[in-house]
């Protein structure tokens, strides 16, 4: 049940933008974002829900297609602390984890 | 800033002992979570834990596994006998809201090696 992220890897120079995209085989509430650093913990992005509402801490966007079961991060003029893998996460059909994508690793070089 | 904290940061040990990990989530969180990363591979569920009794778990978290929480601080990840496949990142998280709206607080992880 786990969500499929694309692409597996991305390599940016700074200031230039990138999409990473997460789906799903079934209908979602939520999808959730997560940025990891090398050596260093998840640590939270967004969380979009379904109706639209957001919740997150950084300057980036983010959508969420409910009927697609779809939902996409949008990287816009990326600098270096961006570098890191990204994680999607949604909930399962019941319970009380979110199940990760396998990541998607990006660079920013300068 | 509240943090979750985790000991020990880095653990070695034989295949078949029993390892004990323990993580203190922020204070006025109600959920908690032990996660596991492979290196270089996705974070994978392993337990949920909420109001002192697992919420849910994963196929990973089979008999060799147990979850504690002895007083109102600690969280414990037992594993009873170890394997080498059990070498991994294994985080801790808690959360003040269920999942599906609330954000997810990791701590900085132990890393177990098995020899």
């Amino acid at each position: 049940q786990q969500p499929v992220q694309s692409p597996q890897a991305v390599i940016l120079r700074e200031g230039e933008d990138a999409v990473i995209n997460c789906s799903s085989s079934k209908a979602l509430y939520s999808v959730h974002w997560y940025r990891q650093k090398h050596g260093e913990a998840p640590v939270f992005l967004m969380i979009l829900l379904k109706g639209g509402e957001q919740k997150g801490h950084e300057k980036i966007s983010a959508s969420f297609n409910e009927k697609k079961q779809q939902s996409s991060l949008y990287l816009t003029a990326s600098q270096l602390s961006y570098s890191g893998t990204y994680f999607c996460g949604t909930p399962p059909n019941s319970g009380y984890a979110l199940n990760f994508g396998k990541g998607t690793s990006l660079l920013v070089t300068p | 800033e509240p943090e979750v904290t985790q000991t020990p940061s880095h653990q070695v040990t034989q295949m078949g002992q029993e390892v004990i990990l323990r993580c203190v989530p922020i204070s006025n969180h109600l959920y908690f979570y032990w996660y596991r990363q492979i290196l270089g591979q996705k974070v994978e569920f392993l337990v949920s834990f909420y109001n002192n009794e697992i919420s849910e778990k994963s196929e990973i978290f089979d008999d060799q596994f147990s979850v504690e929480r002895p007083d109102g601080s600690n969280f414990t990840l037992k594993i009873r006998s170890t394997k080498l496949e059990d070498s991994a990142m294994y985080f801790c998280a808690s959360s003040s809201e269920l999942y599906i709206t609330g954000e997810l607080f990791f701590g900085e992880g132990s890393r177990l090696t098995v020899l």
